[in-house]
């Protein structure tokens, strides 16, 4: 498959614990987004690397959130501090920048905070 | 104000009609378009994309955009039960700096056989 994909699929944890979720890339897509989305409502936009740097961040990522993407490939995100607010889908797109640029969903994590 | 409204239905048609999904949008640097469908517990897979105005056929899909009115359309055609799922659409503006896009609410679409 060379499709996104993302790990784990699921996650359930306490309030006040840390989680952190991985996204792989479609390899040669220098371009990779994260979306946060809640039952009921669209994808909502949380932060965008362009290979290795960290390009923008939404008002939505608070300082508890903090992704990476170390040498370009994959990415992390982290929660620190969970709070149930943050139970929703996770989810990260890849890209290749340039003409005809279209966003390429890997199937989310979905995060319970008991 | 949202910057992308769409109806969440649900919609119930029957196998065999066609469908027709709609969003508006307020912010007019939009000139990127997309519809998605997302079955549940899924992420979002791409259907169509369309730069600014005009129509795209593929298969028994329709995507058409109209930015004088700030509308877009998704029409199916021949509706089958395999295409019940959430239609989000989407949208973005400038392509040279991040692409993030802007979403729907989605439309939950139901064929029935």
């Amino acid at each position: 498959d060379t499709g996104v994909s993302q790990n784990p699929r699921h996650k359930i944890t306490k309030r006040g614990q840390n989680v952190t979720f991985r996204c792989d890339p479609i390899s040669e897509h220098n371009r990779l987004y994260w979306y946060r989305q809640t039952l009921g409502q669209g994808p909502e936009f949380l932060t965008y690397f362009q290979n290795e740097a960290q390009l923008e961040k939404s008002r939505l990522l608070s300082d508890r959130f903090s992704a990476e993407r170390p040498k370009g490939s994959f990415s992390t995100l982290e929660i620190q501090r969970t709070e149930q607010g943050d139970s929703a889908m996770y989810l990260c797109a890849s890209s290749l920048s340039g003409l005809g640029e279209t966003q390429y969903f890997g199937p989310g994590t979905r995060l319970l905070v008991l | 104000q949202k910057e992308v409204e769409q109806d969440p239905g649900p919609l119930s048609v029957p196998e065999g009609a066609i469908v027709s999904l709609n969003c508006t949008y307020s912010n007019s640097a939009f000139q990127y378009f997309m519809w998605y469908r997302q079955y549940s517990r899924k992420g979002p897979e791409l259907l169509m994309y369309t730069y600014s105005s005009g129509n795209k056929e593929d298969g028994r899909f329709t995507a058409q955009v109209d930015k004088s009115s700030k509308y877009i359309s998704l029409f199916i055609r021949d509706s089958q039960p395999s295409d019940s799922a959430t239609y989000l659409c989407a949208m973005s503006a400038d392509r040279g700096a991040t692409n993030k896009l802007i979403f729907g609410t989605g439309t939950l679409l139901a064929v029935q056989p």
